[in-house]
């Protein structure tokens, strides 16, 4: 079974512009969770869909914003990009949701924001 | 708010060390409870977790994990630790009751040879 895949893997921006990730969950699984991994932050929850739907939210600024399609793909969407924005953002799915499931992680997109 | 607290941000050990590192949550409802890995040029993944039971829990790669509730802990251990551990290690909880999956900032392992 093919893992977690994201895309692009790397990216390079500059201060205003705006980013869409992509993440393609592992086959059947229907969460998809979202996180931004900076060093010394850890791992912080952005949001998860479930069946297309937002489930959950973390405390994102509204330039944060993902959606998820029918074949259980999600994208993220990052507006007016902020030097602050770079991390690695991470894409998780699993079952049923993150809370109770075990969560397959893919490998991150590396967003630099210059 | 809840919190997730790994007050070790970095250890470094032998081979052949015992490991232990600290996991505090502060929440006092049940939880559910995750120690995940990240080892160098992969993905995150899954250690161990526990949801109810035996407090003990057993991972892959030897690793343990106690819950004491009344320490509002879940600390993770190995007995005996092996180069190919250097990795990094999250914990994460879930208060029952809500959606949110906290993770901690992680502690950097290194063991030596």
């Amino acid at each position: 079974k093919a893992g977690v895949t994201q895309t692009p893997r790397y990216l390079i921006k500059t201060r205003g512009q705006q980013v869409t990730l992509s993440c393609s969950p592992i086959s059947g699984h229907r969460s998809v969770s979202w996180y931004q991994q900076t060093p010394g932050q850890g791992l912080q929850f952005l949001f998860e869909y479930f069946s297309e739907t937002q489930r959950n939210k973390g405390n994102f600024p509204g330039r944060f914003s993902g959606r998820q399609f029918s074949n259980s793909r999600s994208e993220m969407n990052v507006s007016t990009l902020e030097l602050g924005d770079s991390a690695l953002y991470l894409c998780a799915s699993s079952l049923v949701g993150q809370t109770t499931d075990t969560q397959y992680f893919g490998p991150g997109t590396r967003l630099t924001v210059l | 708010a809840q919190s997730v607290s790994q007050h070790n941000h970095h250890v470094i050990l032998s081979e052949a060390a015992s490991l232990e590192l600290g996991c505090n949550y502060s929440y006092g409802g049940t939880v559910n409870l995750f120690w995940y890995v990240q080892y160098p040029g992969q993905h995150l993944q899954l250690l161990l977790k526990y949801f109810s039971g035996d407090p003990l829990v057993k991972g892959i790669k030897g690793f343990e994990a106690e819950f004491i509730k009344s320490k509002f802990s879940f600390n993770l251990r190995k007995p005996s630790v092996q180069w190919s551990d250097t990795a990094e290690y999250f914990c994460a909880v879930n208060a029952m009751g809500t959606d949110k999956l906290i993770f901690g900032t992680g502690t950097r392992l290194q063991v030596f040879p």
